[in-house]
C-alpha cells in the first residue's frame, strides 16, 4: 500500500525567510496531494493541494510542487510570518484506496522572530 | 453554523473502562472520519462513513466501534480501553478534497 514519508519533523526559519518541507510517496498511481495545517489545539485544515497532472500551483506566499517521476511534492512558504508557525501535514490519496488518505507524519514549523 | 464539534474535549479513563467519543456535524456531508493523532506518526484512519447507517474499517480499527445511525452524528466507542488507546482523537467530514476535522478529544488512559 502507499507510504507517505515526511521531512523534515521540525523546522526552524527566520522571519520573512522561506520554509520548504518536503514529502515522498511510494505507489506511483496515487493522483490527489493535499496539504493541512494545524495551529495549536485545533484540528488540521486543508490550506493547498495538487492533483497529478499538474507540477504547480500557487496561492499567495504557498505553493505546491510536484514531481511525479521521483514521486515527492514539496510544499513552500514565502515570507514567512509568525501566524505560520504550525504542524503541516502532507498527505496522499491512492486511486484505489477507498476515501482513505494516507499521511505523512508531520513537520513542525517555527518561525523565528 | 458550528461546523464540526466533539464530545467530550477531555477524559481520563482507567484501563478496562468503556466510553463513546460524539461527532456531530452540521456540513450535511455524507462522509466522516474518526482519525487517531500520534506524536510522530500524523494521522491515522480509525473507521469512517460514507453515509448514515454505513461504517467501515480504516487503517488502525482494533478496539473500536462506530456508529452513524444519524446523518449528522458519528459515534466511537472503546470498550475497554488499554494504554495504547491514550491519543488525541479527531473526527472530520467532507470529502477526499477537502476534509473539515474537529476539534479533538485527548484522551488519556491510565
Amino acid at each position: 500500500g502507499e507510504n507517505v514519508e515526511q521531512h523534515p519533523s521540525t523546522l526552524s526559519v527566520q522571519e520573512g525567510d522561506s520554509a520548504v518541507i518536503k514529502c515522498t510517496y511510494s505507489d506511483s498511481a496515487s493522483n490527489y496531494f493535499p496539504w493541512y495545517k494545524q495551529e495549536l489545539g485545533k484540528g488540521p485544515q486543508l490550506i493547498i493541494d495538487i492533483r497529478s497532472n499538474v507540477g504547480e500551483k500557487k496561492d499567495q506566499r504557498i505553493a505546491v510542487t510536484l514531481n511525479k517521476t521521483a514521486k515527492h511534492f514539496s510544499l513552500h512558504i514565502t515570507e514567512t510570518q509568525p501566524e505560520d508557525s504550525a504542524v503541516y501535514f502532507c498527505a496522499a490519496y491512492p486511486r484505489d484506496s477507498n476515501y482513505q488518505l494516507i499521511w505523512g507524519a508531520g513537520t513542525k514549523l517555527i518561525i523565528k522572530p | 453554523n458550528a461546523g464540526v464539534t466533539q464530545t467530550p474535549k477531555f477524559r481520563v479513563l482507567k484501563t478496562g473502562q468503556s466510553m463513546t467519543l460524539l461527532c456531530a456535524q452540521d456540513m450535511n456531508h455524507e462522509y466522516m472520519y474518526w482519525y487517531r493523532q500520534d506524536p510522530g506518526m500524523g494521522l491515522r484512519l480509525i473507521h469512517y462513513s460514507v453515509g448514515e447507517g454505513t461504517t467501515a474499517k480504516g487503517e488502525v480499527p482494533d478496539g473500536y466501534n462506530v456508529s452513524r445511525l444519524k446523518k449528522q452524528n458519528f459515534l466511537l466507542g472503546l470498550e475497554s480501553a488499554a494504554p495504547s488507546q491514550t491519543s488525541v482523537y479527531f473526527c472530520a467530514t467532507g470529502t477526499i478534497n477537502e476534509q473539515f476535522f474537529g476539534p479533538g478529544t485527548r484522551l488519556t488512559v491510565l
